[in-house]
């Protein structure tokens, strides 16, 4: 099983500043079509988890250009430009490459 | 409108059984990989059952011999049946659609439902 390791675990930010979340995976998620199987979710209170980036940097149907993806191998980050009121909630990661055996991170709960 | 919605949860003793339901709209069951995914605050997100295209699937070990997934394609609805569910089942149970699939993994689960909710206990 790959092991998915986020950090911080939690993080407080100002309306307009900047946030970064880092993502560890045990093993490469660099498959060799030369793509990283990492996609980040946010889960907002009271919902269900919802797509953001798939492919570590390709942001999903619907999902502001604020939200960028990046890393390659084992070390991902997930950065917002300026946070803003609606991306409070808990960030996660996941692995792609080894299936069935998705497996996520622990979460990063951003507050403003 | 592409969307998921789970049903079946509820309150039931340690070895009793749940069916859970997971009824897709707009899209087919069948053409595409679909997932069921707990929510726990012990465990985190956790992947339980898996149907590929095809029809093939895959159960997590923590599960396997206690849960069988089945579907419906007349109604586009999968099943989750569990049995002899443990203290430690407690969760919310996600459905989930991937956007893509390939040889290489999973591109992302771009459709979650709403969640149904399972609580063992005595």
């Amino acid at each position: 099983e790959i092991v998915m390791i986020q950090s911080p675990l939690s993080l407080a930010v100002s309306p307009g500043e900047p946030a970064s979340i880092s993502c560890r995976s045990s093993q490469s998620l660099l498959n060799r079509n030369g793509d990283n199987y990492l996609d980040w979710y946010l889960q907002r209170p009271g919902q269900s988890p919802q797509l953001l980036i798939y492919l570590a940097s390709t942001r999903a149907s619907g999902v502001p250009d604020r939200f960028n993806g990046s890393g390659s191998g084992t070390e991902f980050s997930l950065t917002i430009r300026g946070v803003e009121a609606e991306d409070v909630g808990v960030y996660y990661c996941m692995q792609g490459i080894q299936t069935p055996a998705l497996t996520f991170g622990g979460g990063t709960k951003v507050a403003i | 409108e592409v969307q998921l919605v789970e049903s079946g949860g509820g309150l039931v003793q340690p070895g009793e059984s749940l069916r859970l339901s997971c009824a897709a709209s707009g899209f087919a069951v069948d053409d595409t990989f679909m997932i069921w995914v707990r929510q726990s605050p012990r465990k985190g997100l956790e992947w339980v059952s898996v149907l590929y295209r095809g029809g093939r699937r895959d159960y997590a070990d923590s599960l396997k011999g206690r849960i069988a997934l089945f579907r419906d394609t007349s109604n586009d609805t999968l099943y989750l049946q569990m049995n002899s569910l443990r203290v430690e089942d407690t969760a919310v149970y996600y459905c989930a659609k991937a956007r893509q699939i390939s040889f290489f993994g999973v591109e992302g689960l771009d459709v979650w439902g709403q969640g149904t909710t399972v609580i063992v206990s005595s």
